[in-house]
């Protein structure tokens, strides 16, 4: 068990659109869910951290109005990268961790490969 | 300075060497250690968790020194699939994974 699904797999987009990636836990309740975002040769960034029903927790230097995180239930969680810019560009992570653990398990999705034209 | 430092590498080793890699960290509040291993344009996938007396999954061994804040881990016998990145991962209260930068290793035949 403890599989974690992430739509779409790979979204292309013009520059201003807002895209929704969508996280889920297929066969685990997940209070907590984590997006990462990586860049090219470089390692996972936390951008930021969401407990279902109620707020995300942003990282720093990672704007939340630009970057919305809803997490409405145990099983689903997304991110909205909203007016998106080439800068934006970049593989999206999420992964979670089961209701009731330590959390230092956390479950990968297997990602979302973003490109802003 | 990162919180959590590998050496980039590459790493080119022949099929059937033992390669080592290290780790520091800079947060002694760190609780939990991992390495995971990446493959291109994946996700990281969990390789082993670290503990301070060592761990032995296969190939793999993984140690602990939590005085000088420093994780490795060594490679046996070395396979062409073994090529990859792997990740030094550390947890602490709060549900915080921290990733290094990772260190690149290719096995040739």
């Amino acid at each position: 068990g403890a599989v974690v699904s992430q739509h779409p797999s790979w979204v292309i987009c013009k520059s201003g659109t807002s895209v929704k990636i969508e996280c889920r836990s297929l066969d685990f309740q997940a209070t907590t869910m984590f997006w990462y975002r990586q860049f090219p040769k470089q390692s996972l960034m936390l951008m930021a951290t969401s407990n279902e029903g109620s707020k995300a927790t942003y990282e720093q230097g990672v704007e939340k109005d630009k970057f919305l995180i809803n997490h409405a239930s145990l099983t689903l969680s997304t991110l909205t990268v909203t007016s998106a810019h080439p800068e934006d560009s970049s593989f999206y992570i999420c992964s979670a961790s089961r209701a009731g653990s330590l959390g230092d398990t956390q479950y990968f999705g297997p990602g979302t490969r973003l490109t802003v034209l | 300075r990162k919180e959590v430092e590998q050496d980039p590498g590459p790493f080119n080793v022949p099929e059937g060497a033992t390669v080592a890699f290290n780790c520091t960290y800079s947060n002694s509040a760190s609780q939990s250690f991992f390495w995971y291993r990446q493959d291109c344009r994946k996700e990281p996938k969990l390789l082993m968790s670290v503990y301070s007396s060592g761990n032995e999954d296969g190939r793999f061994t993984a140690q602990l020194n939590r005085a000088s804040q420093y994780i490795s881990l060594l490679i046996r016998d070395s396979k062409l699939s073994d090529s990859a990145t792997y990740l030094c991962v550390v947890w602490r209260a709060g549900n915080m994974l921290t990733f290094g930068g990772g260190t690149r290793l290719m096995v040739k035949p």
